[in-house]
């Protein structure tokens, strides 16, 4: 089956930095994708990774280790509109999105 | 810039009734997505449209969900009768071409309550 992880919940403080951490198992693999999604908000593109490394962009920063099946978002200067759930999606060999169930980040002043 | 627009944002109704939901994608987006997200969790993938035609429909409820997407640009999904379970936000989405590698933007939904 195919199966994408992420932590529930995380808390940090405003200011502060952040790794939301994402695996995967899928059948094959054509890239990932976060989003941010907001309370009662639609999700929101942030990032596209397709090859290993670090792909970064303004405060946030996406890196990506096809071998060991893993992606991490990294958000730094924390601010309170930061406050979202993330999302970790693949892209799989059938261009299907595989959606992770999202980790909530809470931030706190 | 352009946006995918849904209405209505939400909507409330009885179990057994019936709802209709419409998404206009972004003008020149051949994909189109309608997805069912439940608090707490990601988003399922309801139905895929490549223009007019269904790419994926399997994991749709055809007992009681429809979905058509007519002239190829806005589409409307149905819940006939709706249930309890089916409260949940309703995602609409779309890509240029779906067929590769292709960045999906979505609507803002709409929330659906069935009471």
């Amino acid at each position: 089956g195919q199966n994408i992880d992420q932590p529930t919940e995380m808390t940090a403080t405003e200011g502060a930095i952040v790794q939301i951490n994402c695996t995967y198992q899928t059948s094959g693999f054509n890239g990932l994708f976060w989003y941010q999604q907001h309370a009662g908000e639609a999700p929101t593109f942030l990032s596209y990774n397709v090859l290993d490394g670090l792909e970064e962009k303004g405060r946030f920063s996406s890196f990506l280790s096809r071998s060991k099946g893993y992606s991490y978002l990294l958000l730094k200067e924390l601010q309170m509109k930061d406050s979202a759930s993330y999302l970790c999606a693949v892209l799989d060999s059938n261009y299907q999105l595989i959606w992770g169930a999202g980790t909530k980040l809470i931030i706190k002043p | 810039e352009a946006e995918v627009a849904q209405s209505p944002r939400y909507k409330i109704t009885e179990k057994s009734q019936a709802v209709a939901f419409w998404c206009d994608p972004i003008s020149g987006h051949a994909t189109l997505y309608w997805y069912r997200q439940i608090l707490g969790q990601g988003p399922e993938l309801l139905v895929q449209f490549q223009d007019e035609s269904v790419v994926d429909d399997s994991q749709l409820p055809k007992d009681r969900f429809s979905a058509e997407r007519l002239k190829g640009v806005d589409s409307t999904l149905k819940i006939q009768p709706a249930e309890l379970g089916d409260s949940a936000m309703y995602l609409c989405a779309s890509s240029v071409s779906g067929g590769a590698v292709d960045t999906q933007y979505f609507g803002p939904g709409t929330r659906l309550t069935v009471l």
